[in-house]
């Protein structure tokens, strides 16, 4: 069965600190995997898909399949970061799989 | 634009009482889902929709029940409401294999 695993429930950083938030996940098949955001009383938002290999609003995402991860980075964080991060893993089916989720806090 | 609502934004009901959640997506989009939010659970599927007259059952079904007479709405229904399902209530859909589309969810609470 596919499950997706984020350890981190709160991660607090200070604005300009490097940020990573970790997803690590179990499935048999070739996985896709995706990051969404919430901000606060707003709807989920995609972040970024594992398949399309691009940055958005600073943020990055390496797919490990040796390690099982696909950790959340950003170099330097913004205070508007500050949100809810769901990593999410689609199986063939259709299937969608979110982890538990990790609030992050930026902190000026 | 095309968007996705779900109405009631937010809804307080009573044990026992039949509750139906809309979802109404105009993207013409093919697959519907309902998750519930959780706090330590994240967001757990439901129900879904890969298109009219098709639904299945998710990681948590139980108490909840879909149809889908048209593309565009997948209502969702807890034939008779108990206090643990109180939570958020998220409807999303997808074209093919694209990402999910969300709405601004629903917040039950049921006393």
């Amino acid at each position: 069965a596919q499950r997706v695993t984020q350890p981190e429930k709160l991660l607090s950083v200070f604005k300009g600190a490097p940020v990573e938030l970790k997803c690590n996940y179990s499935y048999s098949g070739s996985p896709e995997l995706f990051w969404y955001v919430q901000y606060s009383r707003q709807r989920l938002q995609l972040l970024l898909r594992h398949i399309s290999r691009e940055s958005i609003k600073g943020f990055t995402a390496d797919l490990n399949k040796g390690e099982t991860s696909f950790h959340l980075k950003k170099p330097f964080a913004q205070e508007e970061d500050s949100a809810m991060y769901y990593c999410a893993l689609r199986s063939f089916n259709n299937d969608m799989r979110f982890g538990a989720g990790t609030r992050l806090t930026v902190k000026p | 634009d095309a968007e996705i609502t779900q109405s009631p934004r937010h809804k307080i009901t009573e044990t026992g009482r039949q509750v139906t959640l809309a979802c109404h997506q105009t993207w013409n989009h093919n697959n519907m889902f309902w998750y519930r939010q959780d706090l330590g659970h994240g967001l757990r599927l439901i129900h879904y929709s890969y298109g009219v007259h098709d639904t299945n059952k998710g990681e948590v079904s139980d108490g909840y029940s879909v149809s889908r007479s048209n593309t565009e709405d997948l209502p969702l229904t807890l034939e008779s409401a108990a206090s643990s399902q109180t939570s958020v209530y998220f409807c999303a859909s997808s074209a093919g294999n694209q990402p999910q589309h969300f709405g601004d969810g629903t917040r039950l609470s049921i006393l």
